[in-house]
């Protein structure tokens, strides 16, 4: 079942903008995490951030967290063409049915940067 | 260099036959996972391995089967009873089974059947 669910499912930007995508889940979390992943390859770990966290930064990546509203952002900044890939959520759930330890992906936002 | 390898990268399948899809790595990790991606879909579990000898069944895993018979190897078997299998398959590690923990994945095989 699915947990998280980014939005916008695309997005589309020039270089040097920035991009924001959301993510929306449903159920109480330990984590979440964000993952970005390039046409046919795997996905690659970019930052978690805990549940009594509001705000982490990596480099040119910003996320935040609200888990009052369940909901997190992730903000790339003066984004670049190697920017374009799939960007995913995954919650690491507090009490997450009996699949104890593992991650729910959302689909992912589709980010397109144009040179 | 350490990671996580999976092989083939592509793989085809006919009808009606079993194929064993590769994943080996050299992380000294304890817990090993399968998902399948469906084009512009997330990630959806299929099968999950915390420790040696020991697997459990992820939300899809129906038609599959896996083992875990050496920490660093984690083989899954896409049987004639999976319908659907035409799908991209991601093999992840991690530390330990812990939610707080990130994954680590492979580069994928693409399985299509003919």
């Amino acid at each position: 079942s699915q947990q998280g669910e980014e939005d916008p499912q695309a997005l589309s930007i020039q270089e040097g903008e920035n991009a924001t995508m959301n993510c929306s889940y449903k159920t109480s979390i330990n984590n979440l995490q964000w993952y970005r992943q390039n046409s046919g390859r795997g996905l690659v770990h970019l930052i978690l951030i805990r549940s009594n966290e509001r705000e982490k930064h990596s480099g040119r990546l910003r996320v935040t967290l609200d888990t009052s509203k369940k909901s997190s952002s992730l903000l790339i900044t003066a984004s670049r063409a190697a920017d374009t890939a799939s960007y995913f959520c995954a919650t690491g759930g507090a009490n997450y049915g009996g699949s104890q330890g593992n991650l729910i992906f959302g689909k992912g936002t589709k980010l397109s940067v144009k040179p | 260099d350490g990671g996580i390898t999976q092989s083939p990268k592509y793989l085809f399948r006919k009808e009606g036959q079993n194929v064993t899809l590769s994943c080996e790595q050299n992380l000294n990790h304890d817990a090993m996972y399968w998902y399948r991606q469906d084009p512009g879909q997330g990630l959806r579990l299929i099968y999950y391995s915390q420790i040696v000898n020991d697997f459990q069944k992820g939300d899809i895993a129906e038609g599959y089967s896996v083992s875990r018979e050496k920490k660093e190897s984690f083989p899954l078997t896409v049987t004639s009873a999976q319908k659907n299998p035409t799908a991209f398959y991601l093999c992840a590690s991690s530390i330990s089974g812990g939610r707080n923990t990130e994954a680590f994945f492979g580069q994928g095989t693409r399985l299509t059947v003919v």
